[in-house]
């Protein structure tokens, strides 16, 4: 079955570290997202990438890094410089398109240690 | 910037109908979404419009007035089961065809 999945379910991070979400779909979508979303908020975008090797940043970039070597991974490293990542990260994809649906993963909930 | 703009909360009864409205301001518009979302769960598709008017889609219906920059997603017939958030995002032209999302409207479904 096509789609895209998110690991791990559940992580916690120490004062100081670096963490990474991994985000990989095979619906052979170009673009993919990654979103921030706090309790009882809505999304608020991260990071995307139209095409493998390139990447922009969203609203709430700082904090955050991510890559795109292949197509179908676009992992997600929160880093000690965010000093607030307590939230729930949801991966998205699409193909190119005005009307094209995103397709979610299932979500990594971050929490601090 | 872009804003889109939501109830934070609305309670109906089983069986009942419930209107869920969104207005937005943005820099241009390549069309609306609507999207819901269980507490812990990944957001799953429910419509899309582009155009003015009404779209259905069994006991959900969406309508879009881009004059007025106004959405509603209706629901009838109200089941347990759609006690959820749900969330308006807009597509705006030239962003990376990403979505920009509102904060969304937590829906409880009373006996």
């Amino acid at each position: 079955d096509g789609g895209i999945t998110q690991s791990p379910k559940y992580l916690f991070r120490k004062e100081g570290q670096n963490v990474t979400l991994s985000c990989e779909q095979n619906l052979n979508h170009d673009a993919m997202y990654w979103y921030r979303q706090d309790p009882g908020q809505g999304l608020r975008l991260i990071y995307y990438s139209q095409i493998v090797n390139d990447f922009q940043k969203g609203d709430i970039a700082e904090g955050y890094s991510v890559s795109r070597e292949k197509k179908e991974s676009f992992p997600l490293t929160v880093t000690s410089a965010q000093k607030n990542p307590t939230a729930f990260y949801l991966c998205a994809s699409s193909s190119q398109g005005a009307n094209e649906k995103l397709f979610f993963g299932s979500g990594t909930q971050l929490s601090v240690l | 910037g872009q804003n889109i703009d939501q109830p934070t909360e609305m309670t109906a009864t089983e069986g009942a109908i419930v209107q869920i409205n969104c207005t937005y301001q943005t820099s241009g518009f390549n069309g609306l979404f609507w999207y819901q979302q269980h507490a812990g769960e990944a957001p799953t598709f429910l419509s899309y419009n582009v155009l003015d008017g009404l779209e259905e889609k069994g006991r959900f219906s969406s309508f879009l007035s881009r004059s007025k920059g106004y959405s509603y997603l209706l629901l009838k017939e109200l089941q347990m089961k759609d006690s959820a958030s749900y969330l308006c995002a807009v597509r705006v032209p030239g962003a990376g065809n990403m979505l920009t999302f509102g904060g969304g409207t937590r829906l409880m479904v009373k006996p």
